[in-house]
């Protein structure tokens, strides 16, 4: 089983649209979360991280893990044609040192 | 400031020749890595180096090299190109061990093998 499996998608929603992306994870251990976004052709960049448990807001972005169900989610308010991109979640279980495990990836198409 | 700096962006081999990926940072950064992806398989990790001088094996090093002889530059070798090695390449370097590691990513090199 992989540490963290995503929906590939492809996402479409409207602009102005809530954009709602889940992740699932397999280790229960308190760890970090985040979340990557990947334009077409260009590395990922780091969009927010949360720790274990709990919500996590910046701006239009807000990160969610529940660990009782051992999802993460990641929301974005009020979307925009430029939101359009594959965001990625990761986590680094402990033990794993600083090495992250990335999911799939899921592809998002935000119509204007 | 350049940050992460990969070259070269676009390549095409033979089955059987060997090429050179080199990343370059910046940012004075500890750790390094390389990572590679495929459709639907997300990113993998093949080799990375928690500092000079150092290199560890990742998830998927088999028929990969790597160097790290200067802080600020990581090497990925093939010795013998497959086609199986068709991908995009990730070079990515980060500061921090513990805590929230945030990895900056170079823009990738693209790999063919023919």
């Amino acid at each position: 089983q992989k540490e963290v499996e995503q929906d590939p998608g492809p996402l479409s929603v409207p602009e102005g649209a809530i954009v709602s992306l889940n992740c699932t994870y397999s280790n229960s251990a308190f760890q970090y979360f985040m979340w990557y976004r990947q334009y077409s052709r260009k590395g990922p960049e780091l969009l927010m991280y949360t720790y274990s448990s709990g919500n996590k807001e910046d701006g239009r972005f807000t990160a969610q893990v529940d660990k009782s169900s051992k999802y993460i989610s990641l929301f974005i308010r009020d979307s925009q044609p430029s939101d359009s991109a594959t965001y990625l979640c990761a986590n680094a279980p402990p033990g794993a040192g600083n090495k992250l495990t990335f999911g799939g990836g899921t592809r998002v198409l935000v119509k204007p | 400031n350049a940050g992460v700096t990969q070259t070269p962006k676009f390549r095409v081999l033979k089955t059987g020749q060997s090429m050179t990926l080199l990343c370059a940072q910046d940012m004075n950064h500890e750790y390094m890595y390389w990572y590679r992806q495929d459709p639907g398989m997300g990113l993998r990790l093949i080799h990375y180096s928690v500092g000079e001088g150092t290199t560890a094996k990742g998830e998927v090093p088999d028929g990969y090299n790597v160097s790290r002889l200067k802080k600020q530059n990581f090497l990925l070798g093939l010795e013998s190109a497959a086609p199986s090695q068709t991908s995009v390449y990730f070079c990515a370097s980060s500061l921090s061990y513990s805590g929230a590691n945030v990895l900056t990513f170079g823009a990738g090199s693209r790999l063919t093998v023919l």
